[in-house]
Parts: structure tokens; sequence; C-alpha cells
């Protein structure tokens, strides 16, 4: 079974401190992708990273990275010294390959805010 | 480039009463989608499109939800009749093409209440 699992439902932080976003996938493909979502109040979820199962470099983008381990099927989200616009509900998301759909799983969801 | 439009932003029906949402995804995507998410969770997709035809419904409850996507363009997403479980924001998405991990684009939702 396909599964995403974001254990942190909330989480506060005050502005510069670094915060990381946990998520746990499960999947039995060897061909698969992880996303990562950032959903403003606005509500439309906008793209941030995707990974493919095989290429496991960590990745660093202005103050976000990402860890992607396999061998703890995790793919965890890191923002340093995070801002207030920073605040946001963060959906970590798998895709399988070689299927019929193209659908993305999420996970429930991380609320992160920061306070000034 | 125009983003994925959605309307209405928001809905307020009575339950058994029917509800149409339209989508206009990004020009020149193939593929669009449907998601339900519903509060607190993660969306939940309802059926995905590739041009005009459909390539996965099997999460749509289709004894009162109904689809379509003329022309391989536009998409309306109809339920009827609603029920109180079907209070969520309704998302549409769309991507350039098919394949695993290919990147969608979504529109800002359909927040519907069904008291």
């Amino acid at each position: 079974a396909q599964k995403v699992t974001q254990a942190q439902t909330e989480i506060s932080v005050v502005e510069k401190e670094d915060v990381t976003l946990d998520c746990v996938y499960e999947t039995r493909d060897t061909t698969y992708y992880l996303f990562w979502y950032k959903q403003p109040p606005s509500g439309e979820l906008v793209f941030l990273i995707r990974r493919n199962s095989f290429d496991e470099q960590n990745e660093i983008s202005g103050r976000y990275s990402w860890n992607f381990q396999k061998s703890t099927s995790s793919f965890n989200f890191t923002i340093t010294a995070s801002q207030v616009v920073d605040s946001a509900v963060y959906f970590c998301a798998l895709s399988e390959g070689g299927r019929n759909t193209d659908k993305l799983i999420f996970g429930t969801g991380t609320r992160l805010q920061v306070f000034p | 480039e125009a983003g994925v439009a959605q309307s209405p932003r928001y809905k307020i029906i009575e339950k058994r009463q029917s509800v149409a949402f339209w989508c206009n995804p990004i020009s020149g995507h193939a593929t669009l989608y449907w998601y339900q998410q519903i509060l607190g969770q993660g969306p939940k997709l309802l059926i995905q499109f590739q041009n005009n035809g459909v390539v996965d419904d099997s999460q749509l409850p289709k004894d009162r939800f109904s689809a379509e996507r003329l022309k391989g363009v536009d998409s309306t997403l109809k339920i009827q009749p609603a029920k109180l479980e079907d209070s969520a924001v309704y998302l549409c998405a769309s991507s350039l093409d098919r394949g695993g991990g290919t990147e969608a684009f979504f529109g800002q939702g359909t927040r519907l209440t069904v008291v």
C-alpha cells in the first residue's frame, strides 16, 4: 500500500529559527517520486521540489533543503532561518511511476506558524 | 503565464442540492486532475483526464459525482445530490503531460459547504 505520513500536525517557531518537517512514505514500487508542496492561506498548492527514487542526493535551494534517505523511507524538509512568509501548510506527496495514473498521494500536512 | 483558474471560489448549498465547479487549466496542459481536500487532510485524487479521456476515476463516488472535459480543455465537476460529507475544497490541477514525477500546477480551489 502507498502511504505518506507527516506526524507533525503543527509546528510553531520564532522567526530566524531553523525548522525541519518530517515525511515518511511507504511504497512497494522501486520507481517513485516524492514531492513537497506549500499551501498558503490563499489555498493553492505551490510546488517546491520533486525527487525520484534513484536520486538520493540532498538538495539545497536558498533557505530550503531536503534530505532523502531511502534506508528510512524519509524525505525531510528543512527551512533555515525561518521567516513569517514561510507560515503555511506543507504537504509531502508520493507518486508512483509506471502505473496508469499519475496521482499524488498526500500526507495530512504540517501547519507551520512562524512568529515575528 | 496564467495559472489554473477555478470558479466559484466559495459555494454554500443545502444537502440534496446539486452543484457544479469549473476549471480552466494552463494552456497546452494535456492532463487535468480534480482533487478533494477535506479539512485537516491532504488532497485526494477524484479523477484524472488525459486530453478528454479519463485515466483514473477509481476514487470518484460515481453515484453522485460526475466530471467531464469537453474538447480536452475546460472541465466541470458536478455533485448531485450533495451530502454533508462532501464539504471540502475541490482543487483542480493540470500538468503538461503524463508520467510519474510530472509537476502538477494547482488552482486556488472551490470551497464547498453543504448544510
